[in-house]
């Protein structure tokens, strides 16, 4: 059975600080994760993917990948309140559809 | 422009009929998926389709019928049968099966049973 874990939160962080949001996945086959960020009532977008192990960067945003420990994660630098949102994390195993975590809920204060 | 286009945005529906909400996608994906979300619930799988004319069932397809007889369209109906249909649905495509750029989003259709 292919899982997608994620703390729900809330988690909350003030304004500027660095946004750590984790995902576990319990079988090593995955080829590739993906985050998407989802605002209230509307659908998920997505914000990054990452395949290969360590660390990709766009912008505020970066991923994370360590397959032997089977974690990825994502840091958003400099938090804004306009990342508050859920973010979910999502997993690609062969020729199946995307496997989903149920999100984590992210609150930035000002 | 490029995208998902899911319609009617809101949907009510009177217990006992069936309903059936839209999803078209000019992405030129082979792939298309619907997903059911639940408040403060992650995704659930409902059908998924990999190419024109077939179709599989996800986690929770009781009460749910596709059809794919177009690249474009991947139909959803939700039938009597489905007992509790009050939720967001959300129709999703890729190239392939979206191991290599993820899965793309429609709007979505918030369907109310009154």
């Amino acid at each position: 059975q292919k899982e997608v874990e994620q703390n729900s939160g809330p988690l909350s962080v003030p304004e500027g600080a660095i946004a750590s949001l984790n995902c576990t996945y319990s079988d090593r086959g995955s080829q590739s994760f993906f985050w998407y960020r989802q605002y209230s009532g509307k659908s998920p977008e997505l914000i990054m993917f990452i395949y290969s192990n360590g660390d990709k960067e766009d912008g505020r945003f970066t991923a994370q990948l360590n397959k032997a420990s089977q974690y990825v994660s994502l840091l958003i630098r400099d938090s804004q309140p306009s990342d508050s949102a859920t973010y979910l994390c999502a997993g690609a195993w062969g020729n199946t559809p995307l496997v989903f975590g149920k999100g984590t809920r992210l609150s930035v204060i000002a | 422009d490029g995208g998902i286009t899911q319609s009617p945005k809101y949907l009510f529906r009177k217990e006992g009929q069936n309903v059936t909400l839209s999803c078209e996608q000019n992405l030129n994906h082979d792939a298309m998926y619907w997903y059911r979300q639940d408040p403060g619930q992650g995704l659930r799988l409902i059908y998924y389709s990999q190419i024109v004319n077939d179709f599989q069932k996800g986690d929770i397809a009781e009460g749910y019928s596709v059809s794919r007889e177009k690249k474009e369209s991947f139909p959803l109906t939700v039938t009597s049968a489905q007992k509790n249909p009050t939720a967001f649905y959300l129709c999703a495509s890729s190239i392939g099966q979206g191991l290599v750029q993820g899965q793309f989003f429609g709007p979505g259709t918030r369907l109310t049973v009154l």
